[in-house]
């Protein structure tokens, strides 16, 4: 089973609609998510983060974590074609400490106009 | 700009020759971790520094890759007798401090002939 695993798409979107992206993880232990999202060529940008249970909203991102099923969503509402990107989940297995982030492959959103 | 510094943005090399990156955290930041993106791949970790410190460097093949963080100078992440599966993107990424958000340089396109 890989840690972090990701559909890797494409997944394509009218505009407008709502996106859902979806990540889930091995490791019972972690304690720490991010999203990042990666536009073709260039390095992976900060969407989100999320450490508790739950719903975490930041505009038109919601990062939802449900650590019983192992499992981290983002979803991204009013979908612009800007949003076209890869979208990668990362997990850190700790809280703290040394270890640096294990990412999935990432999910390919094509938004169409 | 007082984000997270690499260069060079491109570096070709012939077999055999050696590779050299560089990265300067953003501005107030003493933690730095590489990964490297091989195409079609997700982002693996490979090492994390603080200041004169390798901390973890559990992703790191065990030979010709070596990375430093002195006291004074960006960090440097060295691929001695490099060979073609070494082409990759090699991202850093910058914390002030362990289990912070982990920021992202512009990466570093190395290709091999």
């Amino acid at each position: 089973q890989k840690e972090v695993e990701q559909n890797s798409g494409p997944l394509s979107v009218p505009e407008g609609a709502i996106a859902s992206l979806n990540c889930t993880y091995s490791d019972r232990g972690s304690q720490s998510f991010f999203w990042y999202r990666q536009y073709s060529g260039k390095s992976p940008e900060l969407i989100m983060f999320i450490y508790s249970n739950g719903d975490k909203e930041d505009g038109r991102f919601t990062a939802q974590l449900n650590k019983a099923s192992q499992y981290v969503s983002l979803l991204i509402r009013d979908s612009q074609p800007s949003d076209s990107a890869t979208y990668l989940c990362a997990v850190k297995k700790s809280g703290g400490g040394a270890d640096g982030l294990t990412f999935g492959k990432g999910t390919h959103l094509i938004i169409q106009p | 700009n007082a984000g997270v510094m690499q260069n060079p943005r491109h570096l070709v090399r012939r077999r055999g020759q050696e590779a050299r990156l560089r990265c300067s955290p953003m501005k107030g930041h003493s933690h730095v971790y590489w990964y490297r993106q091989l195409p079609e791949e997700g982002l693996k970790f490979m090492v994390y520094l603080q200041k004169e410190n390798i901390i973890d460097e559990s992703g790191m093949p065990k030979e010709r890759f070596s990375a430093e963080f002195p006291k004074e100078g960006p960090s440097i992440l060295r691929i001695q007798q490099v060979v073609r599966g070494d082409s990759a993107a090699y991202f850093c990424a910058s914390t002030a401090g362990e289990g912070d958000t982990q920021y992202f340089g512009p990466g570093t396109r190395l290709t091999v002939l």
